[in-house]
């Protein structure tokens, strides 16, 4: 079945980096836009970029720009966010989701994200 | 970036009520506007996307409905696994902002 399988919590100190990974099955990773997506313990989702799996593009949010990258490793249908510089509060569930891309559905600039991994906590402390 | 209002932030209803949930945009959206609900916990899921799609699977007493800034999901007959928290998401400008999210309780 369609699924994408997180890596595992993190704890970490402020200032330091975290990578995530997302890997996914049951569809050709290629064909879709992985986005992360955060929340924070009690807040509202928060959008921080995608990557185009088939060509590598990236889109970050403002707010995020110059912390966090976005990879993929197309041989392993894997995408990696990494987050700098942490703060405390980057203390979050981080998650990735996929939406389709101009390949593969007709209204892909509705970035609709119709599967989701199942999170992953990290958490920032001294 | 494009601020996502919605209304109320909580409610509270009972097993068959229908239920209208509002989110607001700060600028036009067109229909730049997706649905997800999100249970305890777990991921959030979609439910309704480009404002009034219904996405594969989601029961049809999901609707929704709205352009330019003013946006409504409604659920016709509420059911038990219908209490979670549902968020809207533009997706018009490169912020792809997500609303403050609406809270189902069961009455």
């Amino acid at each position: 079945q369609v699924q994408l399988v997180q890596s595992g919590a993190e704890v970490k100190k402020p200032g330091a980096s975290v990578k995530v990974s997302c890997k996914a099955s049951g569809y050709t990773f290629t064909n879709y836009i992985i986005h992360w997506v955060r929340q924070a313990p009690g807040q509202r989702l928060e959008w921080m970029g995608w990557i185009n799996a088939g060509n590598g593009n990236t889109k970050y949010s403002q707010r995020f720009q110059g912390r966090v990258t976005i990879t993929r490793d197309t041989s392993a249908s894997t995408a990696y966010m990494e987050l700098s510089s942490l703060r405390f509060e980057d203390t979050a569930v981080y998650y990735c989701a996929r939406s389709c891309s101009s390949s593969t559905c007709r209204y892909y600039y509705y970035y609709y994200m119709d599967v989701w991994g199942k999170g992953t906590a990290v958490t920032v402390s001294s | 970036d494009i601020q996502m209002t919605q209304s109320p932030s909580s409610l509270s209803a009972s097993v068959g009520d229908r239920v209208t949930i509002t989110c607001r945009a700060s600028q036009s959206i067109s229909t730049y506007l997706n649905w997800y609900q999100q249970k305890p916990e777990t991921a959030p899921k979609l439910l309704i996307y480009a404002a009034s799609s219904l996405q594969s699977g989601v029961p049809s007493r999901f609707s929704g409905s709205g352009s330019g800034t003013d946006f409504t999901l409604t659920i016709s007959g509420l059911q038990p696994e219908d209490f979670a928290t549902y968020y809207c998401q533009e997706t018009y400008s490169t912020g792809l902002t997500f609303g403050g999210g609406t809270k189902a309780e069961i009455k």
